[in-house]
């Protein structure tokens, strides 16, 4: 089985610190995903990326960026957290250049921004 | 726009009775369509898609969900519900820049 691994489950932090989100998979998958979940507005893509070093933006890239130096590894940054980025951030992978495969999702980190 | 909707943020059901979970969408040429189930503080499970071929499509836990083209619909069903399907369902289409699309979510509740 596929697993992604979101290193925090639940995560404090205060506004203007710089947060660190980690995602790791285990299936040498090529595309992963961030996304944030909030209420009523589903998933939301944040970045994504199709290989190594790549980055491509999603639909809210502003105050995010990403970071993916190894292919099982994609980390989610935000530069100066603020507290409209309190939300729900899940992690995706899948194999494949096509998204004919199903997406592969982390269990979700919970960030609160004080 | 490529777009997908859910229209009811909440469906209720009876342990034993047919269940189904509204989806349309609106992307051009053929779609690419999921289902996805998420419990209380976890990911994303994947539940079905349909690609190509027979517009009923099985997937796991006895889901189902129906393919209509000419209505824009995917709507989710399952003969008899269990307590245990009470969840978030996403409806997501694939866009023609290869990014998923998500609706909003549908929490189901089956009660007993």
């Amino acid at each position: 089985d596929v697993k992604v691994t979101q290193s925090s489950r639940y995560l404090v932090k205060r506004t203007g610190e710089k947060v660190f989100l980690e995602c790791v998979q285990d299936m040498d998958h090529e595309n992963m995903f961030w996304y944030r979940q909030d209420p009523g507005l589903g998933l939301r893509l944040i970045y994504f990326s199709y290989d190594v070093k790549m980055k491509e933006k999603g639909d809210i890239p502003e105050g995010y960026s990403v970071s993916r130096e190894k292919k099982e590894r994609f980390s989610l940054i935000l530069e100066s957290a603020s507290t409209n980025q309190t939300s729900m951030y899940l992690c995706a992978s899948h194999k494949g250049r096509w998204l004919d495969q199903p997406q592969h999702f982390g269990d979700g980190t919970r960030l609160s921004i004080l | 726009a490529q777009s997908v909707a859910q229209p009811e943020d909440q469906v209720n059901v009876a342990e034993g009775n047919p269940l189904t979970v509204k989806c349309t969408y609106s992307v051009s040429g053929n779609p690419y369509l999921f289902w996805y189930v998420q419990y209380p503080n976890r990911g994303l499970q994947f539940l079905l898609k349909y690609i190509t071929g027979d517009n009923l499509v099985k997937g796991s836990y006895g889901f189902e969900a129906e393919f209509n083209k000419s209505q824009t619909s995917f709507h989710l069903k399952k003969p008899s519900a269990l307590v245990s399907d009470s969840a978030l369902y996403f409806c997501a289409v694939k866009s023609n820049t290869g990014k998923l699309i998500f609706g909003q979510g549908t929490t189901l509740q089956v009660k007993p």
